[in-house]
């Protein structure tokens, strides 16, 4: 059973456009949520993360919207350029002691030229 | 110094063989991970030190050994694999503080084949 759900699994943006990447959870014990970008043969790198009490997070071009009542969270890039093409990953983790991030099966973005 | 190094970057061992894989970080951070990646998917998780004492362990074959001999390092010894594994392992640190995030910093991985 897939704690967090991704979607979609691939996508197609022209340059300029924007991107938009969705993730739903069940576990409302959940309190943090980050997303993390991987591009090929790296390891995967932070990006921008939010915990349920905000509803929006901002930085640069990405921004995360929360809605803790649908249990939903989405990246949206704005303006995407053909270096934001790389693998997504959202992710959720629950409070206390225990550090294991429950992941989302990924969203590889190509953003064309 | 806000890196996790890993060492090799790539490697090809029989399934006889014995290796090792190395990860360093000087951040500071008291938990330290490795996860293994195939081709498409997330990373998984296989093991988790905290405070140089294995903390989790998702379950792995015995094949898979780690060991934190400091807060800097973590190694995962390998021993008769089977071409399955041959996956991205990935190693990751952060802090242990409560009130914080808590990020996972991830290295560049090793590539493992197992013929």
């Amino acid at each position: 059973q897939q704690q967090v759900k991704q979607s979609p699994q691939s996508l197609i943006v022209q340059k300029g456009g924007i991107s938009i990447i969705n993730c739903a959870y069940e576990n409302t014990a959940f309190d943090y949520f980050p997303w993390y970008q991987q591009f090929p043969g790296k390891g995967p790198a932070l990006l921008i993360a939010i915990r349920p009490d905000v509803s929006e997070k901002k930085e640069g071009r990405f921004t995360i919207s929360f809605n803790k009542s649908a249990k939903q969270f989405s990246l949206h890039i704005m303006d995407s350029q053909p270096g934001d093409s790389a693998t997504y990953f959202c992710a959720a983790r629950k409070g206390g002691n225990n550090r294991k991030l429950i992941w989302g099966l990924g969203t590889s973005l190509a953003v064309n030229p | 110094d806000t890196e996790v190094t890993q060492t090799p970057k790539h490697l090809v061992m029989g399934m006889t063989n014995k290796k090792s894989l190395k990860c360093e970080q000087h951040m500071g951070h008291r938990a330290m991970y490795w996860y293994k990646q195939k081709a498409k998917k997330p990373p998984e998780l296989m093991f988790v030190y905290s405070y140089e004492k294995l903390s989790i362990n998702e379950s792995v074959p015995s094949r898979f050994s780690p060991e934190c001999p400091n807060s800097s390092l973590l190694n995962l010894h390998l021993h008769a694999l089977q071409p399955e594994d041959s996956a991205l392992y990935l190693c990751a640190s952060s802090q242990v503080a409560r009130s914080s995030y808590n990020e996972q910093f991830f290295g560049p991985g090793t590539r493992l084949t197992v013929l």
